[in-house]
């Protein structure tokens, strides 16, 4: 079974300034990676992926993640956040060998400010 | 379709009434998935269907709450005799053979009054 921990819920920020919202995973299989994000009183949107190959990905709006398998992260980064990027955001996992679910973790709030 | 679909938008049901919630995913994915979202909350697993596969059923919260998917495509999630606590969005997603991202519909919210 799988687990992911996202130990901010909630991240508040200024305009322009760098986030890292972090990731922590628990399987004892290899598995795929991803970040959703959820603007308010929207659905889930896919952010970015990590399926194989390079352990830093990049995805829509700026956003970027790196994968660690050794210390099983995978944490997301924008070195510059803008207003329009407050909502909610979302790491999940799911089996490599795939036919699983997909499970999330709890959350990160981020707000950005002013 | 193009995207997953789900029917639904909003639902306000009173207390003790059941209710049917629809999900229609992306045509050619194999794997569909109930969440629901409570206000403010995280994703809470509910079902999970893969092809012809018994069903992952172990995140239905009490036995009101059933799922079926009639020939690979549509699901239909049941609520019976429908609890307060029930008022929540409910997320459906699917994507192909478990081995690709899930993509979401934009959710049923249920308000139970």
């Amino acid at each position: 079974a799988q687990s992911v921990t996202q130990l901010d819920s909630q991240v508040p920020v200024f305009e322009e300034a760098p986030v890292e919202l972090r990731c922590n995973y628990s399987s004892s299989v290899s598995v795929y990676l991803f970040w959703y994000v959820q603007y308010p009183n929207q659905g889930l949107q896919l952010l970015l992926k990590y399926l194989s190959g390079s352990t830093l990905v990049k995805g829509i709006n700026g956003f970027e993640a790196e994968f660690n398998k050794s210390q099983t992260s995978f944490h997301l980064r924008k070195p510059s956040v803008h207003i329009s990027d407050t909502a909610e955001y979302f790491c999940a996992v799911s089996a490599l060998r795939g036919g699983q679910n997909f499970v999330f973790g709890p959350g990160t709030r981020l707000s950005v400010l002013p | 379709g193009a995207g997953v679909s789900q029917s639904p938008s909003n639902k306000v049901t009173e207390k003790g009434k059941d209710v049917e919630l629809r999900c229609d995913p992306i045509s050619g994915h194999t794997a569909l998935y109930w969440y629901r979202q409570s206000l403010g909350q995280g994703l809470e697993f509910l079902i999970y269907f893969q092809g012809n596969s018994a069903p992952d059923k172990s995140g239905l919260p009490s036995d009101r709450f059933s799922a079926e998917r009639t020939g690979g495509s549509v699901s239909t999630l049941t609520i019976q005799r429908t609890q307060q606590e029930d008022s929540a969005v409910y997320l459906c997603a699917s994507s192909f053979r478990g081995l690709t991202e899930a993509f979401f519909g934009q959710g049923t919210r249920l308000t139970v009054v």
